[in-house]
């Protein structure tokens, strides 16, 4: 079983439009959350953290629901700057181990106007 | 701001060539980590680094070889290219201590392995 998984999409929405990426995580010990994004051929930036009581920012909400093990991102009112792939990525601590930190394979988002 | 650096962007080198790929960043992170990232499987984990001098194992670390002689230096070695590592390799950074200890990425190196 995968550490993370999301549903690869590729979601099409119009400008305007709501949309919700959903995560599952496999390792109940995981300890931090995070949303990234990643425009073609550039590299994963932080979009957000992901915090057990939700967090927003701006048009973008995260959820964590540690009992199902279960990450989202909701985008309001999307805006084709948004067209991307969003990476939900989980991180696990362990002594003399350092920080290890999971990927799914990303979520493609295209925001049509 | 956090940077990450990669020695190069895009490499094209020869099967059987020993390939170096250079990763440097100035924030004193102790932990260092090398991808590679090809179409529908996401990123996977080469290698990582938790301290100078230390290394472990990822996902797929084989063919592959890492050096961590410097804090801030964290080097990927292919040490006979085949065509089957053509892809986009990143590097990342974070630190082991904070409230956020998300990862920082380079830009990334894309290889071709001819």
């Amino acid at each position: 079983r995968k550490e993370v998984e999301q549903d690869p999409g590729p979601f099409n929405v119009p400008e305007g439009a709501t949309v919700a990426f959903n995560c599952t995580y496999s390792n109940s010990a995981s300890q931090s959350f995070f949303w990234y994004r990643q425009d073609c051929r550039k590299e994963p930036k932080l979009l957000m953290s992901v915090y057990s009581s939700g967090n927003e920012d701006g048009r973008f909400t995260a959820q964590l629901n540690r009992a199902s093990q279960y990450i989202s991102l909701l985008i309001r009112d999307s805006k084709l700057s948004d067209s991307a792939t969003y990476l939900c990525v989980v991180n696990s601590s362990g002594r003399n181990t350092g920080n290890q930190f999971y990927f799914g394979t990303g979520t493609s988002l295209t925001v049509i106007p | 701001d956090v940077k990450v650096t990669q020695s190069s962007r895009y490499l094209v080198k020869r099967t059987g060539e020993k390939v170096f790929l250079e990763c440097v960043q100035d924030m004193d992170h102790e932990n260092m980590f090398w991808y590679r990232q090809d179409p529908g499987l996401g990123l996977r984990l080469i290698y990582f680094s938790y301290d100078v001098k230390m290394k472990e194992k990822g996902d797929i670390p084989e063919g592959y070889s890492v050096s961590r002689e410097k804090k801030e230096r964290f080097s990927l070695i292919l040490e006979s290219a085949s065509t089957n590592q053509t892809s986009m390799y990143l590097c990342a950074s974070s630190t082991e201590t904070g409230v956020t200890n998300e990862q920082y990425f380079g830009p990334g190196t894309r290889l071709t392995v001819t």
